[in-house]
């Protein structure tokens, strides 16, 4: 069975510093990963995706993420954040090969952006 | 670009009612689901369709039905509202999850109160 952990339910950072929002997974088979966002009242926006290519994988909006198989990893980062990078941040892992299941979502990770 | 659309956007229904959010796409995707959000969590998969004539549960189907008629729409109906399906609804669709981790785009959400 697939499983995501997303170790912080909430990060605040200022502006212009880094951003790492953590997410570990557990997954039977070779996983595809996702970052979305989600900012206040909206839907679901896809930031990057990992899909058994390059392991670093750059998305929208100046993130990235590194998938570390050797430690089911896959953080999310940005050098510098932005006010409008404020939302939840969703972890989410999908595991084609073991059937017609769909994605399995993290709890969350709030991100604040402090001015 | 339309995407995925879903309504209501908001409703508020009674004990006991009944209704059908409606969900439609103009991607041409095989895959179709329906979500719920709790307050604090990540999403959990209620229903899911791999084709037109094709449903199958999820996570927390319990108090829902779907059907899918056409490849582009898929309602879920709930039969007898419950306090405990107040919650944000999300429609989403994708080619194929089968297909090494194809994008699922989602709609905007539905936030459903039962009182």
């Amino acid at each position: 069975a697939q499983s995501v952990t997303q170790l912080d339910s909430h990060v605040s950072v200022s502006e212009g510093t880094p951003v790492l929002l953590r997410c570990n997974y557990s997954s039977s088979y070779s996983p595809s990963l996702f970052w979305y966002v989600q900012h206040p009242n909206k839907g679901l926006q896809l930031l990057l995706k990992y899909t058994s290519a390059a392991t670093l994988v750059k998305g929208i909006n100046g993130f990235e993420a590194e998938f570390k198989k050797s430690e089911t990893s896959f953080h999310l980062t940005k050098p510098s954040a932005h006010m409008s990078d404020a939302a939840e941040y969703f972890c989410v892992v999908s595991d084609p090969d073991t059937g017609r299941r769909a994605l399995t979502f993290g709890s969350g990770t709030r991100l604040q952006v402090q001015p | 670009n339309a995407g995925v659309t879903q309504t209501p956007k908001f409703r508020i229904l009674k004990i006991g009612q009944s209704m059908t959010l409606q969900c439609t796409q103009d991607m041409n995707h095989n895959y179709m689901y329906w979500y719920r959000q709790d307050p604090g969590m990540g999403l959990k998969l209620i229903y899911y369709s791999v084709g037109a004539g094709i449903t199958d549960k999820g996570e927390v189907p319990n108090g829902y039905n779907v059907s899918r008629s056409t490849t582009e729409d898929f309602p879920l109906r709930l039969e007898l509202a419950a306090p405990s399906q107040t919650s944000v609804y999300f429609c989403a669709s994708s080619y194929s999850i089968r297909e090494g981790g194809n994008t699922i785009y989602f709609g905007e959400g539905s936030w459903l109160t039962v009182v």
